[in-house]
């Protein structure tokens, strides 16, 4: 069965460090990867996205995210964290077969910044 | 400009009432989906919908209702007998069913049961 996996719940690293977030997928097929990120009551904004390709994907903000077919990673990354990073994030895999168009969730990592 | 709006953000409702929860696009999207979000519980999909007049129940559908009369809305009833209904809700679009494309969320609606 497709599955999302997100270890860290919650993250906390000091403005100006870098930032890695994990991500860990399980899918039959080539797969297709997002990451969101969510402020605090607010919908989902759309990072990056991997189809196919070059397997370092550049996104907004200044994230990117390599994906490791080997490893079945998809983790995110920015060389230097900003106040304005504290959210969550949501790492998610596109379904196949019938219910193509859909996507899996990952249960999120809660960063915070420390100043 | 495009995109998905949420109505109302705020809800509160009684034990006991159903309450419907407005979803509306302008992407010219075909398929639709509501989420529910509890803390630490990641997005469950409740119903989708990839065309209109038609749709498929999600992971936790129990209790939840939804139609799809128009192709741009899609809304959300929340009966009685959904047992612990307080979550916040989201509410996405994709572009076409069966094409690669990410999902587009609404800002969501926080209902709280009283």
């Amino acid at each position: 069965a497709q599955s999302v996996t997100q270890p860290d719940i919650h993250i906390t690293v000091s403005e100006g460090a870098s930032l890695e977030l994990r991500c860990n997928y399980s899918y039959g097929a080539t797969p297709y990867l997002f990451w969101y990120v969510q402020s605090p009551g607010q919908g989902l904004q759309l990072l990056l996205k991997y189809f196919s390709g070059d397997t370092l994907v550049q996104g907004i903000k200044g994230f990117e995210a390599e994906f490791k077919r080997s490893q079945s990673s998809f983790n995110l990354r920015k060389p230097s964290v900003h106040w304005s990073d504290a959210a969550e994030y949501f790492c998610a895999v596109g379904a196949y077969g019938g219910s193509q168009g859909n996507l899996i969730f990952g249960k999120g990592t809660k960063l915070s910044v420390k100043p | 400009d495009g995109g998905i709006t949420q109505s109302p953000k705020y809800l509160f409702r009684k034990e006991g009432q159903n309450v419907t929860l407005s979803c509306e696009q302008n992407l010219n999207h075909d398929a639709m989906y509501w989420y529910r979000q509890d803390p630490g519980q990641g997005l469950r999909l409740i119903y989708y919908s990839q065309i209109v007049n038609d749709f498929q129940k999600g992971d936790i559908a129990e209790g939840y209702s939804v139609s799809r009369e128009k192709k741009e809305s899609f809304p959300l009833t929340v009966t009685s007998a959904q047992k612990n209904p307080t979550a916040f809700y989201l509410c996405a679009s994709h572009g076409l069913a069966g094409v690669r494309s990410e999902q587009f969320f609404g800002p969501g609606t926080r209902l709280t049961v009283l």
